[in-house]
This record gives structure tokens, C-alpha cells and sequence, in this order.
């Protein structure tokens, strides 16, 4: 009930295409669902998050869809760079407790 | 601004020896967070410290053990080191509770031979 589960593990994707990475999960109680983007040797950044009270978020090219009925949100990247290339996580989290998936490699290619 | 500073970057331990990572933040945040990294299992929750003078296990605390030294320093020890702790470890804080955004350090790449 506590697992975050994330599709695809990864995903190439052409140079101007849309990236979208899915998440699900289980627990109703969870009330705050980040993303996080990591780079190479470097620590998780939070990318953009939603809360359930919305179905959608965007900031710039990145968009949050969330459906509470389905328990399901997905990530949609626009007009994909290279720069984008990174392994992204989904999570979902209430109070103290975060529950990550285990991440999609993302490989924008020119 | 520093962030959240995690010592050492690197480190190879022989199985048995003990070790002690370390991690300060600057942000004045109340909940820091410890996880480990494997490849194709996410980040796993080991410990957390929703304020200072508390900490709690987290989804996978045996052979760990921590302590909120103050409310900017948050260390994880191995008593014992084994190899399946072989591991990218990561400390995170964030201003109060999980549904908050959470601010990582850069890691700690632990080899247990």
C-alpha cells in the first residue's frame, strides 16, 4: 500500500518530442506529489510538485497531470532538450513519511 | 549558501569497519532525512528527524543507526559495515514533514569490500 510504482524505467526520446513519465500509487492519505530531477553524480533537485486539490501544474515546459479517482499522475515534458537528459523520480508523501518510485533514465537525443 | 553538505564524498570501508557519514544544511530546516540509492530501487528511506531531538526509522534502518546532533547536523553511522550496504547514501532536509520539498546533498559513494 506504501509502494510508489513509475513507467517506463526508461525512455528515449528525440530532441524537440514530448517526454511523459507515469506514476501510481496506492495509499489515499498521501497529500503532496513532487518530482525530482538528478543528474549524474549530483543529488535529487525537486523539479515541480502538485497537490491533490488540482488536476494539473505546469511550470515552463514541465506539467504535473494528476487524476485522484484513478490514483495516477504523470509527468509531461515539452519540447524535449538534451539538457534534459536525467533520471526522474516521482514520489508521493504525507507528514514525515516519502515515498519514492524508482525512476525513469531520460535520454533526449539531438 | 551551501545548502545541505554531506562528508565524505567517497569511501571504501572492508567489511566489520565502522564509519560515520555526516551532514550539516544552512536552511534552517526542521526534518532532515537520510536514504539510500541502489540502482533500479528509487531512494530508500533509512532514518528521518522530524525536529531536532527526535529520529525515527525509516523503510529500511537494520544496520544503521543516527543522530540529531543539533538542528543543523544529522549523522548515520554503520557499526558493522557489510557489503549489501554498498551503497549511494543521501541526506535531504526539508522545512517541516515530508510534504514539503526536500533539499539534497550531493552524496556519499560507500564501497564495503
Amino acid at each position: 500500500q506504501q509502494q510508489v510504482k513509475q513507467s517506463p524505467q526508461s525512455l528515449i526520446v528525440q530532441k524537440g518530442g514530448i517526454s511523459i513519465i507515469n506514476c501510481a500509487y496506492e495509499n489515499t492519505a498521501f497529500d503532496y506529489f513532487p518530482w525530482y530531477q538528478q543528474f549524474p553524480g549530483k543529488g535529487p533537485a525537486l523539479l515541480i510538485a502538485i497537490r491533490p486539490d488540482v488536476s494539473e501544474k505546469k511550470e515552463g515546459r514541465f506539467t504535473i497531470s494528476f487524476n485522484k479517482s484513478a490514483k495516477q499522475f504523470s509527468l509531461h515534458i515539452m519540447d524535449s532538450q538534451p539538457g534534459d537528459s536525467a533520471t526522474y523520480f516521482c514520489a508521493a508523501s504525507m507528514a514525515d513519511k516519502v515515498i519514492f518510485g524508482p525512476g525513469t533514465s531520460l535520454s533526449v537525443i539531438p | 549558501n551551501a545548502g545541505v553538505t554531506q562528508t565524505p564524498k567517497f569511501q571504501v570501508l572492508k567489511t566489520g569497519q565502522s564509519m560515520t557519514l555526516q551532514c550539516a544544511q544552512d536552511m534552517n530546516h526542521n526534518s532532515m532525512y537520510w536514504y539510500r540509492q541502489d540502482p533500479g530501487m528509487g531512494l530508500r528511506l533509512i532514518y528521518y528527524s522530524a525536529s531536532e531531538g527526535t529520529t525515527d526509522k525509516g523503510e529500511v534502518p537494520n544496520g544503521y543507526n543516527v543522530s540529531r546532533l543539533n538542528k543543523r547536523e544529522f549523522s548515520l553511522r554503520l557499526e558493522s559495515a557489510a557489503p549489501s550496504q554498498t551503497s549511494v547514501y543521501f541526506c535531504a532536509s526539508s522545512e517541516s514533514g515530508g510534504d514539503q520539498p526536500q533539499h539534497f546533498g550531493d552524496g556519499t559513494r560507500l564501497s564495503i569490500l
